[in-house]
């Protein structure tokens, strides 16, 4: 089945303590993104990958990494995280680089910085 | 700026009944735009992906269409079922990979 997968769904964590939250997909797509939703801001793009190696700033890339090292895979890394990030978490992939194709989305990592 | 705005953000209808989604983004010079839906504690599922040359697209009792040059596209549900209840959310797609998103309407169908 073709999908895109996160974990943790849930995370509960404390200011500071460095965490990962993992995205794979097994579609082979080449394009992937991180994205945060918050109550009244909507969605907002983190970080996006247009294939291996490739990574670009989205609107609100502050406090996170992320790294593409092999194409199925897009790790969104909180060095140190903060409660501003208590955010509720997607990752999405699409076929290729060019904007015209459908965008697969996570079911979601929900994470609670305390 | 390029904004999106889906308007109402919330809406409620008895089942059975036909309905219209809005989405309205000021930046015309748009590649795509894709209709999602989002059920409560989980991930957007796409509905539609209409190009920018494209008018309109159909899935199932779905129909979303797209007029470029007044910034505008529409989702109509047909004959709107319990099961339809979500929050829809529209995107628009621009240059260099950056997709905009609307807040998205909440829809309630009551039996």
């Amino acid at each position: 089945e073709a999908q895109v997968t996160q974990n943790p769904r849930y995370l509960i964590t404390v200011t500071g303590k460095k965490l990962t939250v993992t995205c794979s997909q097994n579609m082979n797509h080449e394009y992937m993104s991180w994205y945060r939703q918050d109550p009244g801001l909507g969605l907002r793009q983190i970080y996006y990958s247009m294939n291996v190696e490739v990574t670009d700033k989205g609107d609100v890339p502050e406090g996170y990494k992320v790294s593409r090292k092999e194409k199925r895979n897009f790790p969104l890394i909180l060095e140190s995280p903060s409660p501003n990030q208590t955010s509720l978490y997607f990752c999405a992939s699409k076929r290729d680089r060019v904007n015209t194709g459908e965008l697969f989305f996570g079911e979601g990592s929900r994470l609670t910085v305390l | 700026k390029q904004e999106v705005t889906q308007i109402p953000a919330a809406l409620s209808v008895p089942e059975g009944e036909n309905l219209v989604l809005n989405c309205s983004f000021t930046d015309s010079a748009i590649y795509n735009l894709q209709w999602f839906r989002q059920d409560p504690g989980k991930g957007l599922t796409s509905l539609l992906l209409i190009q920018s040359s494209q008018r309109e697209q159909t899935s199932g009792r779905l129909n979303a269409s797209l007029d470029k040059s007044s910034g505008r596209s529409t989702l109509y549900i047909a004959a709107s079922q319990p099961g339809d209840s979500a929050t829809y959310l529209c995107a628009v797609g621009y240059h260099q990979e950056k997709l905009v998103f609307g807040k998205g309407t909440k829809l309630t169908v009551n039996p």
